[in-house]
């Protein structure tokens, strides 16, 4: 069974930093693209950051370029982020997600349940 | 970067109706759409991936179409566990791969 499961959110006052983990497990981690995408409470979903199976590859959302920054241990099957200068609209619930190349595109088959980030003085 | 825009925010069905939510890109992005179901306090769930592909174990009631700039996702009879907000994503050519902004189903 697939599970991914996210740990390291909490209360963090501005510009601050914290480190976001997923542990996977179920399936072949080292195969597999990752991403992280956010929820503000009440507000609808944001695509945070892209890694590629190897670590080669990474993308950011502008939202969080040269604060953030995505990483992965293949040998341990966890993903990282971590996240610096944090600012109260980073409040949110991150999550990882598996991602899966099918027909060309791109989509998130599995999801974690989420850690919940508080930015706030 | 490409900006996606649902139709409607919000929508209000009863149990057994047909229902359409429309998604609008930016510029072309082909086939690169995919669809989610979210319902309160869980994570979103993958329902149909490159417009139209359902993913499995998804109820055959789901289905997707469109290319280019506009999308659609119908749910073909309402059941009551299809109550939820439902987000399109856009996967064309490199991240950022953003999202909608979300359209809500309620119970009329």
């Amino acid at each position: 069974e697939v599970q991914l499961v996210e740990s390291g959110g909490g209360l963090v006052q501005p510009g601050g930093s914290l480190r976001l983990s997923c542990a996977a497990s179920g399936f072949t981690f080292s195969s597999y693209e990752m991403n992280w995408v956010r929820q503000a409470p009440g507000k609808g979903l944001e695509w945070v950051s892209y890694i590629s199976s190897s670590g080669s590859t990474i993308y950011y959302a502008d939202s969080v370029k040269g604060r953030f920054t995505i990483s992965r241990d293949n040998a341990k099957n966890s993903l990282y982020l971590q996240m610096n200068s944090l600012r109260a609209e980073d409040t949110a619930v991150y999550y990882c997600a598996r991602v899966i190349a099918v027909a060309g595109t791109e989509s998130a088959d599995y999801w974690g349940q989420g850690t919940l980030v508080t930015v706030s003085s | 970067d490409i900006q996606m825009t649902q139709s409607p925010s919000s929508l209000s069905a009863s149990v057994g109706d047909r229902v359409t939510i429309t998604c609008r890109a930016s510029q072309s992005i082909s086939s690169y759409l995919n669809w989610y179901q979210q319902k309160p306090g869980k994570a979103p769930k993958l329902l149909i991936y490159a417009a139209s592909s359902l993913q499995s174990g998804v109820p055959s009631r789901f289905s997707g179409s469109g290319s280019g700039t506009d999308f659609t996702l119908t749910i073909s009879s309402l059941q009551p566990e299809d109550f939820a907000t439902y987000y399109c994503q856009q996967s064309y050519s490199t991240p950022p791969y953003s999202f909608g902004q979300g359209t809500k189903l309620e119970i009329k």
